[in-house]
């Protein structure tokens, strides 16, 4: 099972900051935190990933709390391409090494 | 940079046949690949973690002698649906990781399979 939850869906307006968030209270100190989004009938394109630190690149940003058992996605200037199911994701570790489960995700909806 | 490619992106066939999908890392060697399954409207479900030069390791539920795959070498792995039949019809995705375990996957635009 997904070791995240997210709520099922969001609203944007077009050109304002989607802040997505996710909780993992679960999550142990040596674990990171990534972020993947689909666009309908694509493969999931990966977004950012952090392990404590706040994070951003060309993308988004990543918040993550002090006590790591949440954190937030930032998509700073949300455009229409931006509707997508996001997926927050802590690895669950397994035999032999770390498995990447995916849970229902956010759907958000950037409108115009 | 990290480029995962699969073919083909979309296939048709008859019930019975096999059907192979490849998934190629372009501009990288993977030494870890993972294949997932999509039904409409779900999430995407690990079906298999391949590992060059070694058997994959199967999820739960999933049939190793259903879905054959094999990891030859550091940028191919392939994944072959035996006797596919309608109820195989679904999204495969494959992905790959690019250097370290704690490094993201990178995916691939999927295969739509559709068994008549």
């Amino acid at each position: 099972d997904a070791k995240t939850t997210q709520p099922p869906s969001m609203d944007c307006a077009e050109g304002r900051a989607a802040n997505l968030p996710c909780n993992h209270s679960t999550i142990s100190g040596n674990e990171y935190v990534y972020w993947y989004r689909q666009i309908h009938s694509q493969g999931p394109q990966y977004i950012i990933h952090g392990l404590k630190n706040n994070e951003t690149n060309e993308m988004a940003s990543l918040i993550i709390t002090e006590d790591r058992k949440s954190s937030t996605l930032i998509l700073p200037h949300a455009t229409l391409r931006d509707t997508a199911v996001y997926y927050c994701i802590v690895r669950v570790a397994d035999t032999g090494g770390f498995k990447t489960i995916f849970g229902a995700g956010t759907r958000l909806f950037v409108k115009a | 940079g990290a480029v995962v490619s699969q073919h083909p992106s979309w296939v048709i066939c008859k019930s019975g046949t096999s059907v192979k999908i490849e998934c190629r890392s372009l501009d990288f060697q993977a030494t870890t690949m993972f294949w997932y399954r999509q039904f409409p409207k779900q999430s995407l479900m690990l079906m298999a973690t391949s590992n060059e030069g070694s058997k994959a390791t199967y999820e739960q539920g999933v049939e190793k002698d259903k879905f054959l795959i094999n990891h030859a070498s550091l940028t191919l792995s392939t994944l072959t649906v035996t006797s596919a039949h309608p109820e195989d019809s679904s999204f495969y995705i494959c992905s790959a990781r690019v250097g370290d375990s704690n490094q993201p996957q990178h995916f691939g635009d999927g295969t739509r399979l559709s068994i008549l």
